[in-house]
């Protein structure tokens, strides 16, 4: 079974430019969720979707930006691109949030999107 | 909203010794606390996790142990080995399904 897959894996971009990152979920899994890694933050929660719908969100500014497609493949957009949005970008997946009460809901992580923004 | 501390955030021990990694939380209704390993330049992956149902978890060499009271919950590694050397993340799963994740322990294990 094909593990969570992310694209591109590197990338470089210019300050106040936009960047697309795109993350195919395990099969039979319907919830995707971002995270922001920094050295000095760790892991930071960006959003998660299920079944189309964002679910849950983190405390970032609106140029950070996502979604989830029918199939549940996830994009996820930074916009007005600054150098502090530099960062190993992950998405996770796992199988049923909707058991919303019920934990256990163990997510996956990707290899990850390094963004470096120049 | 959920706050988990990791302590301490960086751990170096001689090769068979013992490690422990603890993490605190904020909310008292997050219920399932998994650990994650992270190599360098690698995916996260889950070595252990625990439900708040339950007090102590074991996985071979790996523990993990819960105190839903104090709300601290901790990792234990024994006869540590060189391939354990990696960055340790404890998470939180709120009644939103929603993770929070500490800051993370960089373990070095000295062969």
């Amino acid at each position: 079974k094909a593990g969570v897959t992310q694209t591109p894996r590197y990338l470089i971009k210019t300050r106040g430019q936009q960047v697309t990152l795109s993350c195919s979920p395990i099969s039979g899994h319907r919830s995707v969720s971002w995270y922001q890694q920094t050295p000095g933050q760790g892991l930071q929660f960006l959003f998660e979707y299920f079944s189309e719908t964002q679910r849950n969100k983190g405390n970032f500014p609106g140029r950070f930006s996502g979604r989830q497609f029918s199939n549940s493949r996830s994009e996820m957009n930074v916009s007005t691109l600054e150098l502090g949005d530099s960062a190993l970008y992950l998405c996770a997946s796992s199988r049923d949030p909707s058991r919303q009460g019920n934990s256990g809901n163990t997510i996956y992580f990707g290899e990850g999107s390094w963004l470096t923004v120049v | 909203g959920e706050n988990v501390e990791q302590h301490p955030s960086t751990l170096s021990v001689q090769e068979g010794d013992s490690a422990v990694i603890k993490c605190t939380y904020s909310d008292s209704a997050s219920n399932y606390f998994p650990w994650y390993k992270q190599e360098l330049g690698k995916r996260p992956q889950l070595i252990i996790d625990i439900r708040s149902n339950v007090g102590e978890k074991k996985d071979q060499r790996i523990a993990v142990t819960l105190n839903k009271t104090a709300k601290h919950f901790s990792l234990h590694i024994t006869e540590t080995q060189p391939e354990d050397s990696a960055v340790y993340f404890c998470a939180a799963e709120n009644t939103g399904n929603q993770f929070y994740f500490g800051t993370g322990t960089s373990l070095t294990v000295i062969p």
